[in-house]
């Protein structure tokens, strides 16, 4: 089964207003990556944060990890119509050479003008 | 630095043939990694590759094969297609593996299987 499920599934919102997606995931990790795919196209990185960390900023994202409650959030602050897209978190196992990233279904944002 | 780039774009194949896609990776990365996505099940992994040697593999039937060469870029085989193998397939590049290194996707091959 999938490792990391984002909630909501859909989040419609105005331009300007905040944006957060959450992540819930099963087992240890090595880190939790976000990715934002528009229709159809490839992922794109957004911001990685490793187990030890808490907290992370990326110009408008901000990004929570929660390994008690094995949990993330990703907070896009003043939304723009170009955020509208597909958002994805990633899970990293812990162990050496039996990595693989596995992602979520994802959340769609749709950000309105 | 170029992207990672895939090949053919699109393609349309029907049910018992069999496809190659090919994946270059950004110039220095060593890991390639390939994914199925669908909307029903969503990303899946399919394989990493690194150095040449299969490092992991996801569950996927012996149908979906792969391989990379020296120069890192890969390929990645369906034989026998089913209609379910339609599907966007992504590969992506690392420079790294292990311990989870950011991915670096390509656009994407778009498969249709009639």
């Amino acid at each position: 089964s999938q490792q990391g499920e984002e909630d909501p599934q859909a989040l419609s919102i105005q331009e300007g207003e905040n944006a957060t997606m959450n992540c819930s995931y099963k087992t240890s990790i090595n880190n939790l990556q976000w990715y934002r795919q528009n229709s159809g196209r490839g992922l794109v990185h957004l911001i990685l944060i490793r187990s030890n960390e808490r907290e992370k900023h990326s110009g408008r994202l901000r990004v929570t990890l929660d390994t008690s409650k094995k949990s993330s959030s990703l907070l896009i602050t003043a939304s723009r119509a170009a955020d509208t897209a597909s958002y994805f978190c990633a899970t990293a196992y812990s162990g050496g050479s039996n990595y693989k990233l596995t992602f979520g279904k994802g959340t769609l944002l749709t950000v309105n003008p | 630095k170029a992207g990672v780039t895939q090949t053919p774009r699109y393609l349309i194949k029907t049910r018992g043939q069999q496809v190659t896609l090919s994946c270059s990776p950004i110039s220095g990365h060593r890991s390639v990694s390939w994914y199925q996505q669908t909307p029903g099940q969503g990303l899946q992994f399919l394989f990493e590759y690194f150095s040449e040697t299969q490092r992991n593999k996801g569950n996927f039937p012996g149908r979906f094969s792969g391989r990379q060469f020296s120069n890192s870029r890969s390929e990645m085989n369906v034989s026998t297609l089913e209609l379910g193998d339609s599907a966007l397939y992504l590969c992506a590049s690392s420079l790294l593996t292990g311990g989870g290194e950011t991915q670096y996707f390509g656009p994407g091959t778009r498969l249709l299987v009639l």
